[in-house]
């Protein structure tokens, strides 16, 4: 079975500076991997997907993620954080050997912008 | 493309109580799923549609629950003798149904059972 782990319930940095939100998989298999951001009262939004080629993915709204086999993880960054960034984030897997693309979600990381 | 759409957005009902929710995915997406996220959760799988056909049921989805999609358009969810531990965000999301496709989620409907 896949799991997925996020290190962090609550982040808080800055305006301006790096963020940083961890993401660390479990699966016998290279699963597909996801970031979701969630904002108060709404549903997910992609910010990125990773699937096979290139393993440093960028989304929308400045971030990327670098998917690392060896380390299993799949940690979501931004070089300088917006207010506007302010929103729950979760990290997601599904196994690319069945078709149903069930999503996997780990427990979410709430980020905090300080101004 | 108006985007994955989902009604009511709450619910509040007395235990004891049937309660149904719709979702109507984007056009011509041939999956949909169900999602439940309780307080401080992510997201957890209930079931899933190819079509009209409903493909998968998770352990969590108890005899109390049941889903359609006739016609293969939009989905119910209804959950009979509602108890205090339905209480939680039920999301739905679609997609086109090809691999590495992402899923395109609803606003949730936020259950609350008195």
């Amino acid at each position: 079975a896949q799991s997925v782990t996020q290190l962090g319930s609550h982040v808080s940095v800055s305006e301006g500076a790096l963020v940083l939100l961890r993401c660390n998989y479990s699966s016998s298999v290279p699963p597909y991997l996801f970031w979701y951001v969630q904002y108060p009262n709404q549903g997910l939004q992609l910010l990125l997907k990773y699937t096979t080629g290139a393993t440093l993915v960028k989304g929308i709204n400045g971030f990327e993620a670098e998917f690392k086999k060896s380390e299993t993880s799949f940690h979501l960054t931004k070089p300088s954080a917006h207010m506007s960034d302010a929103a729950e984030y979760f990290c997601a897997v599904t196994d690319p050997r069945f078709g149903n693309e069930k999503l996997t979600f780990g427990t979410g990381t709430r980020l905090t912008i300080i101004p | 493309d108006t985007g994955v759409s989902q009604d009511p957005r709450h619910k509040i009902t007395k235990r004891g109580q049937n309660v149904t929710f719709r979702c109507d995915p984007i056009s011509e997406h041939n999956r949909l799923y169900w999602y439940r996220q309780t307080l401080g959760q992510g997201p957890e799988f209930l079931t899933y549609f190819q079509n009209e056909a409903q493909l998968e049921k998770s352990r969590l989805l108890s005899d109390r629950f049941s889903a359609e999609r006739p016609k293969g358009s939009f989905s119910t969810l209804e959950i009979q003798r509602t108890e205090q531990g339905d209480s939680a965000m039920y999301l739905c999301a679609s997609s086109p149904g090809q691999v590495r496709n992402e899923q395109f989620f609803g606003p949730g409907t936020r259950l609350t059972v008195l």
